[in-house]
């Protein structure tokens, strides 16, 4: 039974690209999480999409935008590259969205992005 | 929002040795608290997990423990081995956004 799956394993951008990084949930998971994490810190989160719907986003600039398709896999987008961008960018599927029981987080390999 | 602090920022401990990792949250609304093993380079693995109505929870030689009164939680690790060394973060749950918010994490080394 696959995992969360995430591509690319490894990039390496210039300052002001684009880049954008792809997520397939656990087969039966609706829901998708994006998280940054910087060298040294806990995942800080980016956003939820629940049902193709964003159910939350964390505090970061309008440049980072998602999406969920309608198999629930996400894309994660980052608009005009900053060199503090770089970071492993990781997702996370659940079966829901809340706290009750089965709502539990799975993380998948992540994406190292370099911005140089 | 809720805010989860996490220590000891590094934790050195010999073979065998117990290992305690402390974690304590801001909302009171919280109710789920899982903690992830992450290796160097590798994802977090969720190790263990706790939910409000239960004050501890073991699993073989990994415990969790709750007081929701102080809200602080931990993690106890015995019998230490050199592959239980990584980086270990804790999480809560807030109550009204569902998201989890992630401790700074614990650099755990076993020495053989």
């Amino acid at each position: 039974d696959a995992g969360v799956t995430q591509s690319p394993t490894h990039l390496i951008k210039t300052r002001g690209q684009q880049v954008t990084l792809r997520c397939s949930p656990i087969s039966g998971h609706k829901s998708v999480s994006w998280y940054q994490q910087v060298l040294g810190q806990g995942p800080q989160f980016i956003f939820q999409y629940y049902e193709k719907e964003e159910r939350g986003r964390g505090n970061f600039p309008d440049r980072f935008s998602a999406r969920q398709f309608p198999n629930y896999s996400s894309e994660l987008n980052v608009n005009a590259l900053l060199l503090g961008d770089s970071a492993l960018y990781l997702c996370a599927s659940s079966f829901g969205q809340g706290r009750s029981s089965g709502n539990t987080i799975y993380f998948g390999e992540g994406s190292w992005l370099t911005v140089v | 929002g809720e805010n989860v602090e996490q220590h000891p920022s590094t934790l050195s401990v010999q073979e065998g040795d117990s290992a305690v990792i402390k974690c304590t949250y801001s909302d009171s609304a919280s109710n789920y608290f899982p903690w992830y093993k992450q290796e160097l380079g590798k994802r977090p693995q969720l190790i263990i997990d706790i939910r409000s109505n239960v004050g501890e929870k073991k699993d073989q030689r990994i415990a969790v423990t709750l007081n929701k009164t102080a809200k602080h939680f931990s993690l106890h690790i015995t019998e230490t081995q050199p592959e239980d060394s990584a980086v270990y973060f804790c999480a809560a749950l807030s109550g009204g956004s569902y998201i989890p918010t992630f401790g700074r994490g614990t650099s755990l080394i076993v020495h053989p």
